[in-house]
């Protein structure tokens, strides 16, 4: 059992390019959790999806991020035009049928310059 | 929506000794309370969780108790080694079945063991 795998592992992008972040759950987990973590805090949730469906986005940015979970392949989290602001850790977590635990990857550091 | 409050922020204590770190939380709907350990450039590892329905739980060294009427909730670990040293994070979730909302996550505690 892989655990879940988050790639890659360190991401840096200039500011106004894009970025594409992936996470592929543990075998079996149909959902998945993206959170972000800023330098000294904790985790905030951004988004909860199952295959094929958004079910809350209540924690996404309302412009630039987008995400999804396709019924084959990775969940993908896409920044667009980012800033330095969107630097920071992105740790995706999965769950069989939505039941806790949650099982995190070890995230991707994600650097602006 | 919920908050959760994580005191302190820094914590060191000697080998051997005990640690507490202590959580409040602000949605009397949440009933789910995980810990997670996280050492320097890695994922939260979950380390133990407890349920609404339950006061109290233990694992070997690390133990976990839920006052849900004063909202707040601790964990303990006895017999601190210098592998104990990370990032602990505690969370709620109203959803111990898991669904939507997530986990809200307090802002850490760094545990330094010294030897």
């Amino acid at each position: 059992n892989a655990g879940v795998m988050q790639n890659p592992r360190h991401l840096v992008r200039r500011r106004g390019q894009e970025a594409r972040l992936r996470c592929s759950p543990v075998k079996g987990h149909s959902h998945v959790y993206w959170y972000r973590q800023l330098p000294e805090e904790g985790l905030k949730f951004m988004v909860y999806l199952q295959k094929e469906n958004i079910i809350d986005e209540s924690g996404m940015p309302k412009e630039r991020f987008s995400a999804e979970f396709p019924k084959e392949g990775p969940s993908i989290l896409r920044i667009q035009q980012v800033v330095r602001g969107d630097s920071a850790a992105y740790f995706c977590a999965s769950s069989p049928q939505g039941q806790t635990p949650y099982t995190f990857g070890s995230g991707t550091r994600l650097t602006v310059v | 929506g919920e908050n959760v409050e994580q005191h302190p922020s820094t914590l060191s204590v000697q080998e051997g000794d005990s640690a507490v770190i202590k959580c409040t939380y602000s949605d009397s709907a949440s009933n789910y309370f995980p810990w997670y350990k996280q050492e320097l450039g890695k994922g939260p590892q979950l380390i133990i969780d407890i349920r609404s329905n339950v006061g109290e739980k233990k694992d070997q060294r690390i133990a976990v108790t839920l006052n849900k009427t004063a909202k707040h909730f601790s964990l303990h670990i006895t017999e601190t080694q210098p592998e104990d040293s990370a990032v602990y994070f505690c969370a709620a979730s109203p959803h111990s079945g898991g669904g939507a909302d997530g986990l809200t996550f307090g802002k850490g505690t760094h545990l330094i063991i010294q030897p």
